[in-house]
């Protein structure tokens, strides 16, 4: 069955910490991969996607993101946390073609001043 | 240029009462979807509308649910009659195409007491 994990419910950092938030799907066909961002009060938000080519993806306020095949995850990183990254995270899968995104359970991120 | 928006952003409504929620999709999107996110669940797909046609509505949890998208440019989804279980945010998304990216608006917010 089709499906995405997001392992961590809750992650709390300090701020100008590092930050990597964790992505695993399972999916038969090549995905095409998506970090949203919800932050309180605002819609999802695409931080980054990930279709094809360098693995490694650059995204909207400074945020990261490498699809690794062999371990069936797409994490998110940022070198350095700022207060306003405070938000829920989704992942999401999707495939060429579709519109059926699969969501992960999101993770809320809570940055310490 | 304008996002996806939705209204009402919050909606409290008692069990057995409707409600209406309406989307507005980015100008020049044919290409319009509602997800729907649960108590803390994951996001799901409800249903995809090209222009004013239903291509896929496999989502839609009951027949309590009706979506139209009259003339292609908004759309409405109402909930008749609500109960406890319908509570969640509703998101409206929209894209160009039925493959490309899809853009979420702000998201209803709908709580039945």
């Amino acid at each position: 069955a089709q499906s995405v994990t997001q392992p961590d419910i809750h992650i709390t950092v300090s701020e100008g910490a590092s930050l990597e938030l964790r992505c695993n799907y399972s999916y038969g066909a090549t995905p095409y991969l998506f970090w949203y961002v919800q932050s309180p009060g605002q819609g999802l938000q695409l931080l980054l996607k990930y279709f094809s080519g360098d693995t490694l993806v650059q995204g909207i306020k400074g945020f990261e993101a490498e699809f690794k095949r062999s371990q069936s995850s797409f994490n998110l990183r940022k070198p350095s946390v700022h207060w306003s990254d405070a938000a829920e995270y989704f992942c999401a899968v999707g495939t060429s073609g579709t519109y059926k995104y699969i969501f992960g359970t999101g993770t809320r991120l809570k940055v310490l001043a | 240029e304008a996002g996806v928006t939705q209204f009402p952003s919050h909606s409290v409504i008692e069990k057995g009462q409707t409600v209406t929620l309406r989307c507005d999709p980015i100008s020049g999107h044919d290409n319009l979807y509602w997800y729907r996110r649960v108590m803390g669940k994951e996001i799901k797909f409800l249903l995809h509308f090209v222009k004013e046609s239903k291509q896929d509505e496999s989502g839609m949890p009951n027949n309590r649910f009706l979506a139209e998208r009259t003339g292609g440019t908004y759309s409405t989804l109402k909930v008749q009659p609500a109960e406890l279980e319908d509570s969640g945010v509703y998101f409206c998304a929209s894209s160009q195409g039925s493959g490309n990216t899809i853009y979420f608006g702000e998201g209803s917010w709908l709580t039945v007491v």
